[in-house]
C-alpha cells in the first residue's frame, strides 16, 4: 500500500521560530510537492523537487525553503515563521509529469 | 486568468442519485492531463480519476467518470449512485506538459454533501 508520511498532523509554534516540516514518501517517486491549503484558496504549490537536491519554485515560495538530501524525503522550512503562514500544508508524491500525485494526511500549523 | 475553474462552491444530492460536478480549465498546452481528488473530513486527499488530453474516450473509475469536452474545455466529474461517505470536498487539478514546468494547478474545490 502507498503511503506519504509527514511528521505532524498538528503543530503551534511561536512567529519568528524555524519551522520544519517533513514528508517521507515510499514508493521511489521521483517528483515531491509541498502545497499549502486556505480556505477559498485552494491548494497552492510552495516547492517541487523532481530528483534528489532538485528543487522548484512553486506559485507561492516566498518565506519558505526545501531540502531534499534522500529520495524518500522533502523537508519543508519556514525560516522564520509568520501568523500568515498559518495553514494546512500538503505533501505529495508521484511518478512523473502526467502520473497522480499520492498526499499525506498533511499538518495543521498554527504559528502564534 | 484562473487556470481551473469550479463554480460551485457547495452542492447537495440525495443518497443514490447521481451528480455532477463541474470543472473548466484555460491551457494554450496541447499535452496536459486533468485529475480529480476526493479530501474528506479527515484532510488526506484521495485521487479519484485522470484524463490525459489526447485520451479518445471519456475515463470511467467504478462510480466516477469524467465527461471530458476537449473542444469546451470541460472535465466534469460525474458520480453516479452517491453513497453518504461521498461528502467531501472535491478538487479538479491539471498539470500542462510543455509550459507551466509540469505544476499541478488545482481549482477551489466543490464540498459535495450527500443527504440521506
Amino acid at each position: 500500500d502507498v503511503k506519504v508520511t509527514q511528521s505532524s498532523r498538528y503543530l503551534v509554534k511561536r512567529t519568528g521560530e524555524k519551522v520544519f516540516l517533513e514528508c517521507v514518501q515510499d514508493m521511489d517517486h521521483e517528483n515531491m510537492f509541498w502545497y499549502r491549503q486556505d480556505p477559498g484558496l485552494g491548494l497552492r504549490l510552495i516547492y517541487f523537487s523532481y530528483d534528489v537536491k532538485m528543487k522548484e519554485k512553486g506559485d507561492i515560495p516566498e518565506g519558505y525553503s526545501v531540502s531534499r538530501e534522500k529520495k524518500e524525503r522533502f523537508s519543508l522550512i519556514l525560516e522564520s515563521a509568520s501568523t500568515n503562514q498559518t495553514s494546512m500544508y500538503l505533501c505529495a508524491s508521484s511518478t512523473d509529469t502526467y502520473n497522480e500525485q499520492f498526499f499525506g494526511p498533511g499538518t495543521r500549523l498554527t504559528v502564534l | 486568468a484562473q487556470k481551473i475553474t469550479q463554480t460551485q462552491p457547495g452542492m447537495f444530492v440525495q443518497e443514490k442519485e447521481a451528480v455532477t460536478l463541474d470543472c473548466t480549465y484555460d491551457t494554450s498546452d496541447p499535452s496536459y492531463g486533468l485529475f480529480w481528488y476526493k479530501q474528506p473530513s479527515s484532510g488526506e486527499m484521495i485521487f479519484l480519476i485522470y484524463q490525459g488530453s489526447y485520451d479518445q474516450q471519456n475515463a470511467t473509475e467504478g462510480r466516477y467518470s469524467l465527461n471530458f469536452q476537449k473542444a469546451r474545455k470541460s472535465a466534469n466529474l460525474v458520480i453516479s449512485a452517491s453513497q453518504l461517505g461521498d461528502s467531501a470536498m472535491y478538487f479538479c487539478a491539471m498539470r500542462e506538459v510543455n509550459t507551466n514546468a509540469g505544476k499541478s494547478t488545482f481549482g477551489d474545490g466543490t464540498t459535495l454533501t450527500v443527504k440521506p
